[in-house]
């Protein structure tokens, strides 16, 4: 089976460029996490979705960052206007939620870099 | 929010030596798992486990929720173990997941 699958893998970009990042999630599992690592702040959740509908996204850090899933098999998260703060490498994980149990299965990820 | 620490921070092994990382929250939790991203950043699943022990091969781990404390055991270590080890717990009642700074593993030949 494939695991989570994330594109692009790299992505160089200029300050105040759109980006948008990409995932398909394992097939049958129904929420899907995004992440950020960075060395400063370590990995950290940035909004996670559960059959398609986000159920917290206080960990996106400003109105630059939107993520969606429209449906079961992918989603998007976007930094529009992006900054070189932004670098970082992004990952997204799914899981098969089921009686509060959460097993994350991790893609492997997306590295920014914002010129 | 919840807190996670990992202990020892740095750990540097020779091949052959056992090792034993933990990770401390500060609230109970439905879910624990131990992941190591290996030095080329993929993150691996190691255990989900929120409670009780499990072993796979030279790995085990035990996790005792009542005392909000994980246990990361790594047996026989050998250098493909060079990595960091985190730990990710979710609050019960939710989903969202904490990770820890995460204990950076090398094992020397």
């Amino acid at each position: 089976d494939a695991g989570v699958i994330q594109s692009p893998r790299h992505e160089v970009t200029e300050m105040g460029q759109e980006v948008t990042l990409r995932c398909k999630p394992i097939s049958g599992h129904n929420s899907l996490f995004w992440y950020r690592q960075t060395m400063m702040r370590g990995l950290e959740l940035l909004i996670y979705f559960n059959n398609n509908v986000p159920i917290d996204d206080s960990g996106m850090p400003e109105d630059r960052f939107s993520a969606k899933m429209p449906n079961a098999s992918f989603s998007t998260l976007k930094i529009q206007p992006s900054e070189p703060r932004d670098s970082a490498v992004y990952f997204c994980a799914s899981s098969l939620t089921s009686g509060g149990l959460n097993e994350q299965f991790f893609g492997p990820g997306t590295r920014l870099t914002v010129l | 929010g919840i807190q996670v620490e990992q202990s020892p921070p740095d750990l540097i092994l020779q091949e052959g030596a056992n090792s034993t990382l933990r990770c401390n929250f500060s609230d109970s939790v439905n879910n624990l798992q131990w992941f190591h991203q290996n030095p080329w950043g993929q993150l691996i699943n190691l255990f989900y486990i929120p409670s009780g022990t499990k072993q796979n091969g030279r790995l085990s781990a035990t996790t005792v929720a009542t005392e909000r404390y994980s246990l990361l055991y790594i047996s026989s270590s050998q250098t493909t173990d060079s990595g960091v080890y985190f730990c990710a717990v979710a609050n019960t009642g939710g989903f969202k997941t904490i990770f820890g700074a995460g204990t950076r593993l090398f094992v020397k030949a």
